[in-house]
């Protein structure tokens, strides 16, 4: 089955330390996208790649950092500069349509203690 | 920056109600999508809309396009409980097709 798979599904870490969060799809997609959602928010945009090695900042890209080496993955690292790192992230991805939808992962949810 | 507002940000209804939920523009959209995020769940894509005053149905949900391309309105008539959830709208900037800009949501509650 096609689609993008997101781990891990739930995350806990101590402050100070970096993590990782995986995204790897299967559909063919050029374009990938990380979006961070809070209780009662809405989607925000963390970075965004629409072609492999290119990436851009998207709103609130301070504390993060991200790669893009193969057309399938787009992993996230949540540093230690995030200041509010607990959060419920998403990754998605599109075709490479000018306004396509966008097919999301299951998310991660990531607590740091 | 571009921002998508969206209300009412909760409702709750009794289960046969309608339900409307508003989303609004600061910028001019090439295009607005919907979406729908069940609790615990992912958002999923409803539908799209394009054309200036487009209106699209499916089955009990209405789905409006501005004549500015700056609001959209989903609407759905005689809710069930089967429609919980958070509805997102989110839009690509004119000029700027790739970053999409969702709004704050509509969470609902159907109550039976």
């Amino acid at each position: 089955d096609g689609g993008i798979t997101q781990s891990p599904k739930y995350l806990f870490r101590k402050e100070g330390q970096n993590v990782t969060l995986s995204c790897e799809q299967n559909l063919n997609h050029d374009a990938m996208y990380w979006y961070r959602q809070d209780p009662g928010q809405g989607l925000r945009l963390i970075y965004y790649s629409q072609i492999v090695n290119d990436f851009q900042k998207g709103d609130i890209a301070e504390g993060y950092s991200v790669s893009r080496e193969k057309k399938e993955s787009f992993p996230l690292t949540v540093t230690s500069a995030q200041k509010n790192p607990t959060a419920f992230y998403l990754c998605a991805s599109t075709t490479g349509t000018i306004t396509g939808e966008l097919f999301f992962g299951e998310g991660s949810r990531l607590t740091v203690l | 920056g571009q921002q998508v507002m969206q209300i009412p940000q909760y409702q709750h209804v009794q289960e046969g109600e309608d339900f409307t939920t508003y989303c609004n523009s600061s910028t001019t959209l090439s295009n607005i999508q919907w979406y729908k995020q069940r609790p615990g769940g992912h958002p999923v894509f409803l539908i799209q809309l394009v054309k200036s005053g487009e209106v699209k149905k499916q089955k009990r949900l209405t789905f409006q396009f501005g004549e500015a391309k700056k609001n959209s309105s989903l609407h759905i008539t005689a809710t069930q409980t089967t429609d919980v959830g958070t509805y997102f709208c989110a839009g690509y900037r004119s000029g700027s097709a790739r970053q999409l800009t969702f709004g704050s949501g509509t969470q609902l509650t159907v109550l039976p």
